[in-house]
């Protein structure tokens, strides 16, 4: 069965240090999909990434980029120079085969992100 | 984009009711919807698969009787909580794929509806 465990249950920070969300996650399959997504206090998921298993390069979107290594079965998240706006409860999530799961995902536990000013 | 909706956003009820949240996607078709249950500080835990025209699929302890879905349409799935209970409080998160099979199908997530049972 497939798993995603976010060891850092909350991550305090001051606004313009970079910080780190650790994903790791299990699975079986060999296709696969990772995802990361933001939920503010408003309970709306927003999605940030997907990612394919077959797919390692590492990707960077402004203030955002993902580090994602199958050797280590990891998919890390970093927000550099974080601004209070982006404290939120952080999900990382897997997807496995779509033709079986039909894309339903397994969420991480979470991670609570709290960028002080 | 595509986008899910859900109704009502939130809902409070006394104990023994039963309420019904409806998750329908506004400029798509869906075949399968999936219902995610989310207690306060924890994480999104996947409750069924909603299939048109068949049957739900309950994930492992999820009651089937406490927890009714009807995926009347293609574009409208309900989820019933029946006799609901302070333990039931929580926050309900349809999603929707945009199709089904080979390569990844996109998934939309509803805004969610936060139950409080009195």
């Amino acid at each position: 069965a497939q798993k995603v465990t976010q060891a850092q249950t909350e991550i305090s920070v001051v606004e313009k240090e970079d910080v780190t969300l650790d994903c790791v996650y299990e699975t079986r399959d060999t296709t696969y999909y990772l995802f990361w997504y933001k939920q503010p206090p408003s309970g709306e998921l927003v999605f940030l990434i997907r990612r394919n298993s077959f797919d390692e390069q590492n990707e960077i979107s402004g203030r955002y980029s993902w580090n994602f290594q199958k050797s280590t079965s990891s998919f890390n998240f970093t927000i550099t120079a974080s601004q209070v706006v982006d404290s939120a409860v952080y999900f990382c999530a897997l997807s496995e085969e779509p033709e079986t799961s039909g894309s339903r995902l397994t969420f991480g536990e979470g991670t609570q992100l709290t960028v002080n000013p | 984009g595509a986008v899910v909706s859900q109704h009502p956003s939130r809902v409070i009820c006394k104990s023994g009711t039963s309420v019904k949240i409806e998750c329908r996607s506004l400029d798509f078709q869906a075949t399968t919807m999936f219902w995610y249950r989310q207690f306060p500080k924890q994480s999104l835990m996947l409750m069924a698969t909603s299939n048109e025209g068949s049957k739900a699929t309950y994930e492992q302890g999820v009651e089937k009787d406490k927890f009714l879905i009807n995926h009347a349409s293609l574009t409208l799935s309900t989820l019933t909580v029946t006799s609901a209970h302070p333990e039931d409080s929580s926050f309900y998160i349809c999603s929707a794929p945009s199709g089904w099979g080979e390569g990844y199908n996109e998934q939309f997530f509803g805004p969610g509806t936060r139950l409080t049972v009195l």
